[in-house]
């Protein structure tokens, strides 16, 4: 497709699991990010990539998540041992450019509901 | 799809008039703005952006005013349609250039 894809679409673990989310970025953009969005909230930042250097990852909320993207295109974004203020929905976007261009296009998101 | 966000601020907006939807930010070193909208069960969508050097922006019917001196910004839709329905969010490039958006308003379209 011409967009942002992500897999799956909604995940189910219980509380204790891994769990990894896919990101297939628009085909040729060098930047990509992951935001975290809670129910009524705003997205709120992760991680960012230039091509397969991550060049940002302050906003992972703890070692138990952990993203690459080791050939610069397609990401992953590992949760482990999740817990129930993990569960939220899991947006990737990517842009053509760096990071300082507001222009970025988003997949559906992966919604992640820990019980 | 389910709805993005259960508890934001809503604005009811006749159709056919006009909406504008207001933001504060709080970092006065960004320079760049913008404005995107998410439909239920959607990720964000990118309208219109603007940068510091300018107040006004015009773009297919809407428009964004950035006003510096009180941190605000504000997004003028014209005609209000049924498809703007949506949760529209304004964001700022904050500490080392990461889009950091704010808590989103919820536009619901009156017939």
């Amino acid at each position: 497709g011409a967009g942002v894809s992500q897999s799956p679409r909604y995940k189910v673990a219980k509380r204790g699991q891994d769990v990894a989310l896919r990101c297939d970025p628009i085909s040729g953009h060098v930047s990509l990010f992951w935001y975290q969005q809670a129910l009524g909230q705003g997205p709120e930042f992760l991680t960012y990539f230039q091509n397969e250097a991550q060049l940002d990852k302050s906003g992972l909320p703890s070692d138990r998540f952990f993203a690459e993207r080791p050939e610069g295109s397609v990401s992953t974004l590992k949760i482990q041992r999740t817990q129930q203020e993990d569960s939220a929905v899991y947006l990737c976007a990517s842009s053509p450019s760096g990071a300082n261009t507001g222009e970025l296009f988003f997949g559906e998101g992966s919604r992640l509901t820990v019980l | 799809g389910e709805s993005v966000g259960l508890h934001l601020p809503t604005l009811s907006v006749q159709e056919g008039d006009n909406s504008i939807i207001n933001c504060a930010y709080s970092n006065s070193a960004s320079d760049y703005f913008i404005w995107y909208k998410q439909e239920s069960g959607k990720g964000p969508q990118f309208i219109i952006d603007i940068r510091s050097n300018m107040d006004k922006r015009q773009g297919q019917r809407v428009t964004v005013l950035l006003n510096k001196t009180v941190k605000h910004l504000s997004l003028q839709i014209a005609a209000t349609q049924p498809g703007d329905s949506a949760v529209y969010f304004c964001a700022e490039n904050g500490e080392d250039d990461k889009i950091i958006f704010g808590k989103g308003t919820r536009l619901h379209i009156l017939p």
